[in-house]
């Protein structure tokens, strides 16, 4: 079956410790995604990649860090210079970024919790 | 800047009824795409369905469909006879349209979502 892993579902971490979110894809896609979720504000883009090797910020990159090695994988950091880690991070990917619009398939999300 | 608005946190629908929900968007651009996402209990996003701005027929799926005012930035959602399983967070989303290969990140702009109960 093709899809988007994402693991841990549930992580817990001190606070002043780096974490990384794992995130799999088997789709053949180039471009993925991370996104974090918090109550009452929808999604919002923490990072993104068009190819191997690159990668752009998004909206909330401060305190993250990601790389992309290959293009099935797509880690995301939580460092501790991020000053609200708890949250749910969804991971996605797509076709790459041309007419029409392919659609974002997303992980089934991982839950960090920092105390 | 694309903002997404839904201005109905939570909605309720009686099984077998429709219900419609709500979004509207702001843009300067003239080609873009809009999407409806469902997310369940479980958290994983589940595309609804989708609308290409630059065709007037409203996009249809199922029991799924939109009304799309293109004029008014409108982008709402008919669920008909309503079922349990549609019992979710429905997001509304955004993304431009690429000017050209590799310009755009196709990156998606979602509105704050609508709980939607479905009562049996």
């Amino acid at each position: 079956d093709g899809g988007i892993t994402q693991s841990p579902k549930y992580l817990f971490r001190k606070e002043g410790q780096n974490v990384t979110l794992s995130c799999e894809q088997n789709l053949n896609h180039d471009a993925m995604y991370w996104y974090r979720q918090d109550p009452g504000q929808g999604l919002r883009l923490i990072y993104y990649s068009q190819i191997v090797n690159d990668f752009q910020k998004g909206d909330i990159a401060e305190g993250y860090s990601v790389s992309r090695e290959k293009k099935e994988s797509f880690p995301l950091t939580v460092t501790s210079a991020q000053k609200n880690p708890t949250a749910f991070y969804l991971c996605a990917s797509s076709r790459r970024a041309e007419k029409p619009a392919y659609e974002q398939y997303f992980g089934p999300g991982t839950r960090l919790t920092v105390t | 800047a694309q903002t997404v608005t839904q201005s109905q946190p939570e909605m309720s629908v009686q099984e077998a009824e429709t219900v419609t929900l709500s979004c509207t968007y702001d843009t300067s651009e003239s080609d873009y795409y809009l999407f409806w996402y469902k997310q369940p209990p479980s958290r994983q996003m589940i595309l609804v369905i989708r609308q290409e701005a630059y065709k007037q027929q409203n996009a249809t799926e199922n029991r799924f469909s939109v009304n799309f005012q293109k004029a008014a930035k409108s982008f709402s959602l008919k669920i008909s006879d309503s079922q349990l399983g549609d019992a979710a967070m429905y997001f509304c989303a955004y993304r431009s349209a690429p000017l050209n290969y590799g310009g755009a990140t196709n990156k998606l702009i979602f509105g704050t979502g609508t709980l939607l109960a479905v009562q049996p």
